[in-house]
């Protein structure tokens, strides 16, 4: 338990439908962060949040719509996703949103785009 | 970006030492150097992070030379358990924002 959780842990969906991820962390960090990992292929960082303000979009399709409604839970709204949008979507948050910041991920997100 | 390059995968048994180097040829100056481990079906944990020299905590030590080109993660005398996959991250701020590069990760497997 790493104090980072996300819903559901599993999501199969087509490609015309919308759906959300959900990410709560309860650790009292300020920031957090949108990770996706394909198979045979590195974490790839999608957002950063910190304190609440998106910092970082890494030219990610705007299929995918990030929402950070406060330091503790983040949002990732999903609709027309493609087949190769499946992949494990983590979450992780860090005191503050910087590479000397110990980053505690969630267990992630099996998606599934069918 | 610091581009890091990692062996796909190592093989060990109980009791060794293993080393597992990345290399960054291109990091930056306020970059720092960390490492993950991941298990099937969880996300990653903090194993180590460094910025020179070297770095020991209970679990590992962190190696970096004085170019910081490269960087060995070296865990004593492994376990079973120990089997997972190691990342390599290099991250510091950048003009217009925060930027994170993991690398592919190296698959170790420890045997009895």
């Amino acid at each position: 338990e790493t104090g980072v959780t996300q819903t559901p842990r599993h999501l199969v969906m087509g490609m015309t439908n919308k759906k959300s991820l959900k990410c709560e962390q309860h650790l009292g960090h300020n920031a957090m962060y949108w990770y996706k990992q394909s198979a045979k292929k590195p974490l790839e960082l999608m957002f950063v949040y910190n304190f609440k303000e998106q910092t970082e979009n890494n030219s990610v399709p705007s299929r995918f719509s990030p929402e950070c409604p406060n330091s503790s839970h983040l949002f990732l709204h999903l609709h027309t996703l493609q087949p190769e949008d499946s992949a494990l979507y983590l979450c992780a948050s860090s005191q503050l949103a910087g590479a000397s910041y110990e980053q505690y991920f969630g267990p992630g997100t099996r998606l599934t785009v069918t | 970006l610091a581009k890091t390059t990692q062996p796909i995968s190592m093989d060990s048994y109980e009791g060794q030492e293993v080393n597992i180097t990345c290399s960054h040829n291109n990091i930056a100056t306020n970059d720092y150097i960390t490492w993950y481990q991941q298990f099937p079906s969880q996300g990653p944990r903090f194993i180590i992070q460094g910025y020179k020299t070297k770095v020991t905590n209970e679990v590992a030590s962190l190696f970096i030379p004085a170019d910081r080109k490269s960087s060995t993660l070296s865990l004593p005398r492994v376990s079973l358990s120990d089997t997972a996959v190691y990342y390599c991250l290099v991250g510091g701020v950048r003009t217009g924002g925060f930027k994170t590069i993991f690398g592919a990760g190296t698959r170790l497997f420890v045997k009895a």
